[in-house]
């Protein structure tokens, strides 16, 4: 079956500007997780969404915001883009909450950079 | 809170050395322990996990044992070889989909 498929694979932003991230989770998960990757702070947990509504919430400030739709998929939000932003954006989706031992899955990341 | 720490690296080993990463925890209750592996340019991939005290967890040869008393989850691998080179994350949930995830460790295995 189809991983977790995120786009777009790369974005070159301007600061100031905004952005948006999607990701698709795997067919049957209703959980997605989003998490940011730099060298500096490793990999930092930005929010989790399950049916449509936000479960859990990282240390983050409001410019990164998220939703998820009917169908499972997650968009993510960044506005007014900071250099430091500029990271990997990972995406996990699983079976849901409830699931404790569940897998989470991966996709291949977004990797934005801010200029 | 949460937290993770694991060993610094890099760690560079000869093929079919021995590899041993260090990974402690914190938490409460009772967490489920995970080691994620990244290759170059590529997202997490689950390589294994426990979910109580005294579980092993094992894939691909690599093994770790949930070790309660020691707050450690520590991996190992018997031979190493190239193609296993890539970081290696220790993580953990605390019942929750939320993962904590250790500062990683990056392994380069050579001929």
């Amino acid at each position: 079956k189809a991983g977790v498929t995120q786009t777009p694979r790369y974005l070159i932003k301007t600061r100031g500007q905004q952005v948006t991230l999607s990701c698709s989770p795997i067919s049957g998960h209703r959980s997605v997780s989003w998490y940011q990757q730099t060298p500096g702070q490793g990999l930092q947990f930005l929010f989790e969404y399950f049916s449509e509504t936000q479960r859990n919430k990282g240390n983050f400030p409001g410019r990164f915001s998220g939703r998820q739709f009917s169908n499972s998929r997650s968009e993510m939000n960044v506005s007014t883009l900071e250099l430091g932003d500029s990271a990997l954006y990972l995406c996990a989706s699983s079976l849901g909450p409830g699931q404790r031992n569940t897998e989470a899955f991966f996709g291949q990341g977004t990797r934005l950079t801010v200029v | 809170g949460n937290s993770v720490t694991q060993m610094e690296g890099p760690v560079t080993l000869s093929e079919e050395a021995f590899l041993t990463i260090n990974c402690t925890y914190t938490a409460t209750g009772y967490p489920s322990l995970f080691w994620y592996v990244q290759y170059p340019g590529e997202g997490l991939q689950l390589l294994l996990k426990a979910t109580k005290a005294d579980d092993k967890g094992s894939n691909k040869g690599f093994e770790a044992t949930y070790r309660k008393e020691t707050t450690s989850f520590h991996l190992e691998k018997g031979s190493v070889q190239v193609s296993d080179s890539a970081v290696y994350f220790c993580a953990l949930t605390g019942g929750g989909n939320k993962l904590t995830f250790g500062t990683g460790t990056q392994l380069k295995v050579e001929l």
